[in-house]
């Protein structure tokens, strides 16, 4: 499994971008990259998931460069709600049920400021 | 559609007894997991289950921890006997096994342990 590196904590303020940057930098050509949230006292949501070049939802972005060594997650005009945890996994999709380990790291603690 | 369910939400019980968490995942997810999160620290993984059968518990603490999914449905994980650091969190996970679906995995509310 490639291992991930993302930054322990950011601050921000309300109105601001925030980009979240995820090194992987044995990612393999199965692996897909997602991110999740994690709000205090709750379990992970799901965010957004992307192979490469650049994927856009409702509630974030993420820019995957050619090379796929790196992540960043973009999150638009962040308001104090977005204060929670994120965390940037690689997950091998081999088309079996041994791929898909759902396996986090530490995450990246964002507080957002009034 | 109905999320993932867990119960007890809240345990707290002293060491050395046993204890047992139960999970209904969402209906059809074939993939089932059971996570430890420590607090400050990112979820751990325990088991994996693919219907009923066991993908990884290469991180379950065999002596003290188990955990079944007879039907391929629900899910229970066993500590006996509980150590002091076994207080954490116990989520529990579901997911779609096919595609980039099994990327997104549904997440229920957790249960609180603590071991006195």
């Amino acid at each position: 499994l490639a291992k991930t590196t993302q930054p322990i904590s950011m601050d921000s303020y309300e109105g601001q971008e925030v980009n979240i940057t995820c090194s992987h930098n044995n990612i393999a050509t199965n692996d897909y990259i997602t991110w999740y949230q994690q709000f205090p006292s709750q379990g992970p949501r799901f965010i957004i998931q992307g192979y490469k070049t650049k994927v856009t939802n409702e509630v974030a972005s993420l820019f995957i460069p050619a090379d796929r060594k790196s992540s960043t997650l973009s999150l638009p005009r962040v308001s104090l709600s977005d204060t929670a945890v994120y965390y940037c996994l690689v997950v091998p999709i081999t088309g079996g049920a041994a791929g898909n380990k759902l396996t986090f790291g530490g995450g990246t603690r964002v507080l957002v400021k009034p | 559609e109905a999320g993932v369910a867990q119960s007890p939400r809240y345990k707290i019980i002293e060491k050395r007894q046993s204890v047992a968490f139960w999970c209904n995942p969402i209906s059809g997810h074939a993939t089932l997991y059971w996570y430890q999160q420590i607090l400050g620290q990112g979820p751990k993984l325990l088991i994996q289950f693919q219907n009923n059968g066991v993908v990884d518990d290469s991180q379950l603490p065999k002596d003290r921890f188990s955990a079944e999914r007879l039907k391929g449905v629900d899910s229970t994980l066993k500590i006996q006997p509980a150590k002091l650091e076994d207080s954490a969190v116990y989520l529990c996970a579901s997911s779609l096994n096919s595609g980039t679906s099994a990327l997104e995995g549904y997440f229920g509310p957790g249960t609180r342990l603590t071991v006195l």
